[in-house]
């Protein structure tokens, strides 16, 4: 039982790439989140969607843009990264409460 | 837009009962208040979920006043491994908007 998973685990940039984060989810929850934690923080919301075909704003949304591509896939791109961009990426999904959380992506930009 | 406050550490010793207070005023009628337990280099995990009074499992029990203002964790007879940070979260719905409000973690230290 996968749960949620979040490709790639670890990813470094050059400032001014574009990277997409790829999460995905099997146990077919109508809601999938994406947060970044800097170190030492608690969890701040970028993007989410309620259900398949929609997307909102969430705390920090600056910098990214979200796809809802499926019911079970939800992808978070920066496309032009910056180096405060640099923090771990959390997917997770529910319906309603409580939220699975993924392993988390290491992303480190330059 | 609500906000949650929790103590930002904590220490106890093995055995010992900790308790861990979450303080969310302009919580929502419908919103639970849901508590995780992360250890580093991993997400979050779920510990317990409740809407009001009392909640219990086999890990922990949540303690809910009348009023919803705050919520508290407490972890019976703690062990080493529960050297973790602890998070409350409180959903909150702003406008056409679902806001969730997490507070900043408690990091508790278990000592032996």
């Amino acid at each position: 039982n996968a749960g949620v998973t979040q490709t790639p685990k670890f990813q470094v940039l050059k400032t001014g790439q574009s990277m997409t984060l790829q999460c995905a989810q099997d146990m077919n929850h109508n809601s999938m989140y994406w947060y970044r934690q800097d170190p030492g923080m608690g969890l701040r919301l970028i993007y989410y969607s309620a259900s398949e075909g929609t997307t909102d704003k969430g705390e920090v949304p600056n910098g990214y843009n979200v796809s809802r591509l499926n019911k079970r896939e939800f992808s978070l791109r920066l496309e032009s990264a910056a180096p405060s961009q640099t923090s771990v990426y959390f997917c997770a999904s529910s319906d309603y409460q409580p939220q699975h959380f993924g392993d988390g992506t290491r992303l480190s930009i330059l | 837009l609500a906000k949650t406050t929790q103590p930002i550490s904590m220490d106890s010793y093995e055995g010992q009962e900790v308790n861990i207070t979450c303080s969310h005023n302009n919580i929502a009628t419908n919103d639970y208040i849901t508590w995780y337990q992360q250890f580093p280099s991993q997400g979050p995990r779920f510990i317990i979920q409740g809407y009001k009074t009392k909640v219990t499992n086999e890990v922990a029990s949540l303690f809910i006043p009348a009023d919803r203002k705050s919520s508290t964790l407490s972890l019976p007879r703690v062990s080493l491994s529960d050297t973790a940070v602890y998070y409350c979260l409180v959903g909150e719905s702003m406008d056409s908007n679902y806001q969730l409000i997490w507070g900043a973690g408690t990091k508790l230290i278990i000592k032996p």
